[in-house]
């Protein structure tokens, strides 16, 4: 199994400002995930984060908009741009466990952005 | 590209009854693994129970279990003895086994929300 510590847990921003969101995982892995989930809304994926490259974005998401750090095996960070309110979600980080024959995607806490 | 569709945005059930949520998906692979995924107020995403595609059985963790149509590409899950600490937003979800640049990647549904009265 894994364990994501994610923060902040959640945050009131203003409109054109920044946040970076943290995700710490308790083992080493090879790739990272991040997700949105509008109000109400299912999960989408923004992009992959890969140690030592730069993060792979699904069609629709932007690096200057969700820029991603990947410094190390256990650690990444998503940054939010310029938000408006249509930013206002919760953002989730994932990573991916196998364990003999199983597969299973772990998730931090999640981070609720609400922008004002 | 697959999809994933649940279609019934909200469900009830009476403590102690039996309910089942249902989701459909669409791909063109064969081999994938498929969840259920619970996610109570407090955001956590929480693993409810998974299965494999190549395996035929369905797969059963204490209360929860699945009827998996791989020909129908049919996965829904079967919940009994409902507990009022089932009450949340259920996904249905969708990972490509195979390696490569969708490894790990998952598609969610749009979710069911499950209220489970006293």
């Amino acid at each position: 199994s894994a364990v994501i510590s994610q923060k902040p847990s959640r945050d009131i921003c203003q409109r054109g400002t920044s946040l970076t969101i943290q995700c710490q995982v308790d083992s080493q892995v090879t790739m990272m995930f991040w997700y949105r989930q509008q109000p109400g809304q299912s999960l989408t994926l923004i992009a992959t984060a890969n140690q030592g490259s730069e993060a792979t974005y699904e069609s629709g998401f932007v690096i200057d908009k969700f820029p991603i750090s990947r410094p190390n095996l256990t650690f990444s960070t998503l940054t939010v741009s310029n938000m408006s309110p249509e930013d206002s979600s919760i953002y989730l980080c994932s990573v991916v466990g196998t364990g003999g024959a199983w597969t299973e995607a772990f998730f931090g806490q999640g981070t609720r952005l609400t922008v004002v | 590209a697959q999809t994933v569709t649940q279609s019934q945005p909200e469900m009830s059930v009476q403590e102690a009854e039996t309910v089942t949520l249902s989701c459909t998906y669409d791909t063109s692979e064969n081999n994938y693994y498929l969840f259920w995924y619970k996610q109570p107020p407090s955001r956590q995403m929480i693993l409810v129970i998974r299965q494999e595609a190549y395996k035929q059985q369905n797969a059963t963790e204490n209360r929860f279990s699945v009827n998996f149509q791989k020909a129908a590409k049919s996965f829904s899950l079967k919940i009994s003895d409902s507990q009022l600490g089932d009450t949340a937003m259920y996904f249905c979800a969708f990972m490509n086994r195979a390696g490569g640049t969708s490894y790990g990647k998952l598609t969610f549904g749009q979710g069911t929300i499950l209220t489970v009265h006293p």
